[in-house]
């Protein structure tokens, strides 16, 4: 168990540019969440799979942003056309299929949109 | 919407001391599961512990042990002989059925050599 992993560690973007990460989720797991965190804050949920399937989508998930997970393994997140309020902490989590299954989490994207 | 309310931003506490964090809840669920996770320095969010709410009994690892008074909707954290790793950011998180995993803003812990 290599626990859960992202990439990039850190990117940095022109405003206007798309960006994708992935997340590799503990492999056992067939729950996949992305959360955002800025500075200060706890982290904000974006969406969620089980499996390939995404269950739900945060309001706080423009139509700039999209997540997949094709295979009901590694998931992307790709935000279209940066905007400096994208700037934040992306973090991935997984957990078993259960609801009181504790999230494990990845160390995050730092994306920085200049 | 359930939220999860964290009042102290920062607290600060004595190596070798012991120290509460609080945490209170809105759900007009009965069932669910309340955690808090430790974020260090290095950003990786660790669980701590976790409470479900059916158990009268308050969880308990280690150092760490938690006090739940369910009709209160308290969820306070007591960490016992602090250590400067104790150091971190502490979030508290409730979740229920399929909603996903709620968090507070979260406490920043100092420990204090």
């Amino acid at each position: 168990d290599t626990g859960v992993s992202q990439d990039p560690r850190h990117k940095i973007t022109k405003r206007g540019q798309n960006v994708t990460f992935r997340c590799d989720p503990i492999s056992e797991h067939n729950r996949l969440y992305w959360y955002r965190q800025t500075l200060g804050q706890g982290p904000e949920f974006l969406t969620y799979f089980q499996n390939e399937a995404q269950l739900e989508k945060s309001r706080l998930l423009s139509d700039r942003f999209s997540a997949e997970r094709p295979k009901g393994s590694f998931s992307t997140l790709e935000i279209q056309r940066t905007e400096q309020g994208d700037s934040a902490m992306y973090l991935c989590a997984s957990s078993a299929d259960s609801s009181n299954s504790p999230l494990h989490f990845g160390n995050g994207t730092r994306l920085t949109v200049t | 919407a359930q939220t999860v309310t964290q009042s102290q931003p920062e607290m600060s506490v004595q190596e070798a001391e012991t120290v509460t964090l609080s945490c209170t809840y809105d759900t007009s669920e009965s069932d669910y599961y309340l955690f808090w996770y430790k974020q260090p320095p290095s950003r990786q969010m660790i669980l701590v512990i976790r409470q479900e709410a059916y158990k009268q009994q308050n969880a308990t690892e280690n150092r760490f042990s938690v006090n739940f008074q369910k009709a209160a909707k308290s969820f306070s954290l007591k960490i016992s002989d602090s250590q400067l790793g104790d150091a971190a950011m502490y979030f508290c998180a409730y979740i229920s059925g399929n909603t996903p995993l709620v968090f507070g803003k979260g406490t920043r812990l100092s420990v204090i050599a």
